[in-house]
């Protein structure tokens, strides 16, 4: 398994600022995924972030709205940009072991409302 | 592509009821199937999973049998607790869909003392 945290837990932000999530893992993970859970909904993979190279968005997901890092194998943020009260959502962050079995470990998310 | 179909919410039952949640899929290769459980405030943790055609994945007294020939992996669970109040989401990962993790929309369970 693997131990996840995130940073902050929740925010409550304003219009047209910007928030950056943080995702700590306690090992060494070769991908690490972001999703955000919009209220009442399931989860929707915003990026896949590898070390090393840049992040691999997926459709409806853009660089400059979302910029990711992936500095190193335990570490990895997430930026919600000019932020709107529709970006109000829980986000994860995840990983998984690269097994043809793929378990995916979540961070207990963060809770982000903006106003 | 591949997809993950599961039963609208919420369900509510009475402790100690049986609880099924239905799941089926859509996939192109042979996909490893998961259930995910959220507690409230929680973020998702894996209830139990199945990699191949028969397989059944248990945990916590919960089931669910991988069946190819109906594209189906629902969740069982013959008592269920208040504790067991939650949203579940039914999942599947294939090398096809490049490891990906793709979510059925999730239902959440009451459960009534």
């Amino acid at each position: 398994s693997a131990v996840i945290s995130q940073k902050p837990s929740r925010d409550i932000c304003q219009r047209g600022t910007s928030l950056t999530i943080q995702c700590q893992v306690d090992s060494q993970v070769t991908m690490m995924f972001w999703y955000r859970q919009q209220p009442g909904q399931s989860l929707t993979l915003i990026a896949t972030a590898n070390q090393g190279s840049e992040a691999t968005y997926e459709s409806g997901f853009v660089i400059d709205k979302f910029p990711i890092s992936r500095p190193n194998l335990t570490f990895s943020t997430l930026t919600v940009s000019n932020m709107s009260p529709e970006d109000s959502s829980i986000y994860l962050c995840s990983v998984d072991r690269g097994t043809a079995a793929d378990t995916q470990y979540f961070g207990p998310g963060t809770r982000l409302t903006v106003l | 592509g591949n997809s993950v179909t599961q039963m609208e919410g919420p369900v509510t039952l009475s402790e100690e009821a049986f609880l099924t949640i239905n799941c089926t899929y859509t996939a192109t290769g042979y996909p490893s199937l998961f259930w995910y459980v959220q507690y409230p405030g929680e973020g998702l943790q894996l209830l139990l999973k199945a990699t191949k055609a028969d397989d059944k994945g248990s945990n916590k007294g919960f089931e669910a049998t991988y069946r190819k020939e109906t594209t189906s992996f629902h969740l069982e669970k013959g008592s269920v607790q208040v504790s067991d109040s939650a949203v579940y989401f039914c999942a599947l990962s294939d090398q096809t869909g490049g490891f990906k993790t793709i979510f059925g929309a999730g239902t959440r369970l009451f459960v009534k003392a």
